[in-house]
């Protein structure tokens, strides 16, 4: 399976501000979705991110507020703007490696807390 | 909006009985993953069943699907306190929509 990281693991933030995450994966990969999961909740999907283009974003999420970029087959970037302690949550992406296989890897998350 | 619901949102078993969590779904499907979770971390995949199957074994864990019914069940035989963790099932609508709809998830806490 494939091998995810995310940096940063976890983050402490100012409201009003905005943070970067990356997602860098071992190999090229078919697809890339980031979700949220707020606090004792579940995952929700908020995009999948395409490469080269624009993200397809979920009912409720924008892009002013989660821009995303995936510049090549192995990496993705999702931007948390103008927070708000609303945006508390771990945010994790995921990839689903294609070649026949639909099975989709999380990476470890990231903790984002937001005051 | 929530695909699933998972039964029971909390379980609390001794070491080495089985757990049994059951998920049910809303539309048709591709296949249904389940997924573990320790203490809000990342998710770690146990199994992917097909809606074209009805069982899967891995380990101690086994899946069942029964899409008539659009559900599923995780089974974990002879649990152990390092299988304490929430446990999720997602489902995908298929190829071209391989996006993943969550469940409410599970707690299991396995008592030594």
């Amino acid at each position: 399976s494939a091998v995810i990281s995310q940096k940063p693991s976890r983050d402490i933030c100012q409201r009003g501000t905005s943070l970067t995450i990356q997602c860098q994966v071992d190999s090229q990969v078919t697809m890339m979705f980031w979700y949220r999961q707020q606090p004792g909740q579940s995952l929700t999907l908020i995009a999948t991110a395409n490469q080269g283009s624009e993200a397809t974003y979920e009912s409720g999420f924008v892009i002013d507020k989660f821009p995303i970029s995936r510049p090549n087959l192995t990496f993705s970037t999702l931007t948390v703007s103008n927070m708000s302690p609303e945006d508390s949550s771990i945010y994790l992406c995921s990839v689903i490696q294609g070649g026949g296989t639909d099975t989709q890897y999380f990476g470890p998350g990231t903790r984002l807390t937001v005051l | 909006s929530q695909q699933g619901e998972e039964d029971p949102q909390a379980l609390s078993i001794q070491e080495g009985e089985n757990a049994t969590m059951n998920c049910s779904y809303k539309t048709s499907i591709n296949n249904l993953q389940w997924y573990r979770q320790n203490s809000g971390r990342g998710l770690v995949h146990l199994i992917l069943i097909r809606s074209n199957e009805r069982e899967k074994h891995s380990g101690r864990l086994r899946v069942t699907l029964d899409t008539s019914k659009k559900s599923s069940s995780l089974l974990i035989t002879a649990s152990r306190a390092a299988d304490t963790a929430s446990y999720f099932c997602a489902t995908a609508l298929g190829i071209g929509n391989e996006k993943l709809t969550f469940g409410t998830g599970t707690r299991l806490t396995i008592i030594p």
